[in-house]
């Protein structure tokens, strides 16, 4: 199936460095999602985009609805150890289709 | 709020056996479920939608038949893979959509790894 463009595949930083990854696509969405997934266990939403041009916070993370509908990035501040894991971004379509079109993930480590 | 709960977390069988897994929304309801598969390393892949009251809607690729799903309530969906062979050995995520606002957000489960010898 249809997959989003999500760079970078990994990334290897040092504890309280800023992290930024992103996420391109061809097809327009109209709702953007960011999940964080850890091994072994189930992605858990960080953050949900609703419309294009939007800017949302929850705690060190930010993230933003491209302008174009065709883009997402999210940013985390001052990283630490447990934001280790893999950061998904997600494209939801509109009206009564729900279904979600995953990027392939970027893998997170933090060096303490 | 928004809690999603899978049972059971892991589970190993014998080739040839069937094996359900439960999928709970366990503090709203959901009309629509959503069966993912993912293998290591990789991204989710979509298997099926689950829909309370109907059938569920396969991904092309997916055997309608090897994994059947049942969307009994509001708050309850089950996968079963029957007839299990070594190569259906997976994680297995579900998620629940949550109606808001401005739409329905997909709120996962915490997955269950399926080991069939």
């Amino acid at each position: 199936g249809q997959q989003l463009n999500q760079s970078p595949q990994s990334m290897f930083i040092q504890e309280g460095e800023d992290v930024s990854m992103n996420c391109t696509s061809s097809s327009i969405f109209n709702t953007w999602l960011w999940y964080k997934q850890e091994p072994g266990e189930g992605p858990v939403l960080l953050i949900a985009l609703y419309k294009a041009g939007e800017l949302t916070s929850n705690g060190r993370l930010t993230a933003q609805f491209g302008i174009t509908r065709k883009d997402s990035f999210l940013n985390i501040s001052a990283s630490i150890p447990s934001d280790v894991g893999i950061y998904f971004c997600a494209g939801q379509g509109g009206g009564s289709n729900y279904k979600l079109t995953f990027g392939k993930g970027t893998l997170l480590t933090v060096n303490p | 709020g928004a809690v999603v709960s899978q049972h059971p977390s892991r589970v190993i069988c014998k080739s040839g056996t069937s094996v359900k897994i439960e999928c709970r929304s366990l503090d709203f309801q959901a009309t629509t479920m959503f069966w993912y598969r993912q293998f290591p390393k990789q991204s989710l892949m979509l298997m099926a939608t689950s829909n309370e009251g109907s059938k569920a809607t396969y991904e092309q690729g997916v055997e309608k038949d090897k994994f059947l799903i049942n969307h009994a309530s509001l708050t309850l969906s089950t996968l079963t893979v029957t007839s299990a062979h070594p190569e259906d050995s997976s994680f297995y995520i579900c998620s629940a959509a949550r109606r808001d606002r401005v739409g329905e957000t997909q709120y996962f489960g915490p997955g269950t790894r399926l080991l069939v010898l």
